[in-house]
């Protein structure tokens, strides 16, 4: 199966750069997906990262480093518009489930 | 093109009763997943079907079932409801392809009340 781990909050202000790690034990999967979710709305996919290394979009980057079981998601000139809660996820190469951590709560601060 | 949506979007049912959500896929979707979301659980895995049969499942008692139709449309189904089952259930669509990425669109989800 697969488990992983993420801060419960971080709190940043306006313009800053933070960075949620998510940390996992698993047994083989095929990427690390990111996914934003606002209060009270559904998540929605941010980003992919399939082979260890970094991936660029726009203001957010994701990371992958298989060796170390590590991801993050870099959240740079953060907006008002960021506080959110973020959530990595697997899919395991066996069941093929998603699994996804427990999310990470984002304040940003003006 | 229409996003997932879910139906309905609140409920309070009681102890004992039985209840029906319903989730209809993004149009050209034929995976649907269920997921329960609770205050620091992040998202559990119920189950996913894939063309009218389930092709996951996830760690929830039997009193959680579902299932999909042949328009893809998925009804997820608790019975004998308890307290500890009030939660937001979200539905997510995908191609569901064997794909490492079938991104999951999710709907808005259904805020479900056990008193």
């Amino acid at each position: 199966g697969q488990s992983l781990e993420q801060p419960s909050e971080v709190t940043a202000v306006e313009g800053a750069i933070v960075q949620i790690n998510c940390t996992y034990q698993t047994s083989g999967f095929y990427g690390l997906s990111w996914y934003q979710q606002h209060d009270g709305g559904a998540p929605t996919f941010l980003s992919y990262n399939g082979l260890d290394g970094l991936e660029e979009t726009g203001r957010f980057s994701s990371f992958l480093s298989r060796s170390d079981s590590y991801g993050y998601l870099l959240l740079q000139e953060l907006q008002m518009k960021d506080s959110a809660s973020y959530f990595c996820a697997v899919r395991g190469f066996n069941d093929y489930k998603l699994s996804f951590g427990a999310g990470t709560t984002v304040t940003v601060r003006a | 093109k229409a996003g997932v949506t879910q139906t309905p979007r609140y409920l309070i049912k009681t102890r004992g009763q039985q209840v029906t959500l319903s989730c209809s896929p993004i149009s050209g979707h034929r995976s649907v997943s269920w997921y329960q979301q609770t205050p620091g659980q992040g998202l559990q895995f119920l189950f996913e079907y894939f063309s009218e049969t389930q092709r996951n499942k996830g760690n929830f008692p039997g009193r959680f079932s579902g299932r999909q139709f042949s328009n893809s449309r998925s009804e997820m189904n608790v019975s004998t409801l308890e307290l500890g089952d009030s939660a937001l259930y979200l539905c997510a669509s995908s191609l569901g392809g064997i794909d490492s990425t079938d991104t999951q669109y999710f709907g808005p989800g259904t805020r479900l009340t056990v008193l």
